[in-house]
């Protein structure tokens, strides 16, 4: 299994304003995946971040507006930038099973509100 | 990646085994079944997943149709922890692409004493 620790666990944060959210592994992994889940709603996609390249963002998402630093094989940033209240989420970083699995572990997410 | 098909909630006395379903008729012969759970304020938990065969593991059983279109998950003996939204995806699956997972609504599944 793999053990996660996002930080912050929840913030409130001002319009205009970025955030940037920490992700850490016990192991090491090759891929790390964020997420996003609005109120209410299922989980999204946002990118995948791969260590020593560029991160792969999903359609509707951009690198400008989040932002991801993948410096080594067990940590990774994800920055929500010029925030708006629209980009108030749940936003979750997700990591392959390191030992083979095919399946994936969640930390357990940071709350963002934006007022 | 397949499309599901989930019921948006239900509801299962504790004690008892929850049977959740999940249609999935456009499944093609390389994906696979899988199905995560997230409980409140949680992250998502993977619980199983499976092919063509049945599966089991500690947290669930998995069962699968013949003609793969149609699947069920089981909880054996509900308990008020297991109360959660739980989620069936079908995909395919390997190493590199299975973080790319496809999140419908999923079945709220409440345990009640």
């Amino acid at each position: 299994s793999a053990v996660i620790s996002q930080k912050p666990s929840r913030d409130i944060c001002q319009r205009g304003t970025s955030l940037t959210i920490q992700c850490q592994v016990d192991s090491q992994v090759t891929m790390m995946f964020w997420y996003r889940q609005q109120p209410g709603q299922s989980l999204t996609l946002i990118a995948t971040a791969n260590q020593g390249s560029e991160a792969t963002y999903e359609s509707g998402f951009v690198i400008d507006k989040f932002p991801i630093s993948r410096p080594n094989l067990t940590f990774s940033t994800l920055t929500v930038s010029n925030m708006s209240p629209e980009d108030s989420s749940i936003y979750l970083c997700s990591v392959e099973d390191p030992v083979g699995a095919e399946k994936l572990f969640f930390g357990s997410g940071t709350q963002l509100s934006v007022l | 990646d397949a499309k599901t098909t989930q019921p948006p909630s239900m509801d299962c006395a504790e004690g008892r085994a929850a049977n959740l379903p999940c249609n999935h008729s456009t499944i093609s012969g390389n994906e696979y079944v899988y199905w995560y759970r997230q409980i409140h304020s949680q992250g998502p938990q993977y619980i199983i997943h499976g092919l063509k065969n049945n599966e089991t593991n500690e947290m669930a059983s998995l069962i699968i149709t013949e003609d793969r279109k149609s699947s069920t998950l089981i909880l054996p003996h509900a308990t008020l922890r297991d109360t959660a939204v739980y989620y069936c995806i079908v995909r395919v699956s390997s190493r590199g692409n299975t973080g790319k997972l496809i999140f419908g609504q999923g079945t709220t599944l409440q345990v009640k004493p």
